[in-house]
């Protein structure tokens, strides 16, 4: 059975990098089939789609993110990862990571940025 | 962007009894292939979300038959027959159709009155 698991820090700085990864064991990462999601809530909102990419490294961003978002996909390790630059305050959210169709969505994880 | 407007933004709903929730899309969700690519979630809270439907009116593994969906075109409906305690939380439909970016609709919180 596919399962998704967010990693990384819960704080980070206003101003810096916020960097997470998302393990995918149970299924591959490799198939062509499916792009691979990163998704995000900010407490007492709603659901923001950031961007999503595929195995070979082709992405999406949502433009409104788009000029501070990376994704980037390690076939090998089996995980993928976003970058989001320039933080601020209403970056924090729990950040979730998920299979494409939204079908297999991880536990999510909790990103405060403050100082 | 693709828009989605949800309505009500608050459902109180006693058990037992049927509750719906509206979601319309600012353009058509009719793909160039054919399909209709919207999506409902649900959230309860400390939880990940759920995909109940997909494809407008596919229910998921393991979704109860008390859950459908249907629609078309820019209007959709998520209905709940006979709602239970369980079904408390915060529903979101999703167009899937343009990437452009993908977006949520601001959800519906379904409570028990």
């Amino acid at each position: 059975q596919l399962q998704l698991q967010e990693s990384g820090p819960g704080l980070v700085k206003p101003s810096e990098t916020l960097s997470l990864n998302c393990s995918v064991s149970g299924g591959s990462i490799s198939s062509s089939t499916y792009y691979w999601a990163w998704i995000r809530q900010p407490p007492g909102k709603g659901l923001e789609w950031i961007g999503s990419i595929d195995y070979s490294g082709s992405t999406y961003y949502n433009p409104s993110l788009k000029s501070r978002v990376t994704i980037s996909v390690d076939t090998s390790k089996k995980k993928f990862s976003l970058k989001l630059s320039s933080v601020t305050a209403t970056d924090t959210a729990v950040y979730y990571c998920a299979r494409q169709g939204m079908d297999v969505w991880g536990q999510g994880t909790t990103v405060t940025v403050s100082s | 962007d693709i828009v989605m407007t949800q309505s009500p933004l608050s459902l109180p709903v006693t058990l037992g009894q049927p509750a719906s929730i509206s979601c319309r899309s600012s353009q058509s969700l009719v793909h160039s292939d054919g399909n209709t690519y919207l999506n409902w979630f649900q959230l309860r809270p400390g939880q990940s979300p759920r995909r109940l439907i997909y494809k407008v009116s596919n229910r998921d593994s393991g979704v109860p038959d008390r859950f459908s969906g249907s629609g078309s075109g820019t209007d959709f409906t998520l209905k709940i027959s006979r709602v239970e305690a369980e079904d408390v939380g915060v529903y979101y439909c999703m167009q899937g159709t343009n990437w452009h970016p993908l977006t949520f609709g601001g959800g519906t919180k379904v409570e028990i009155k």
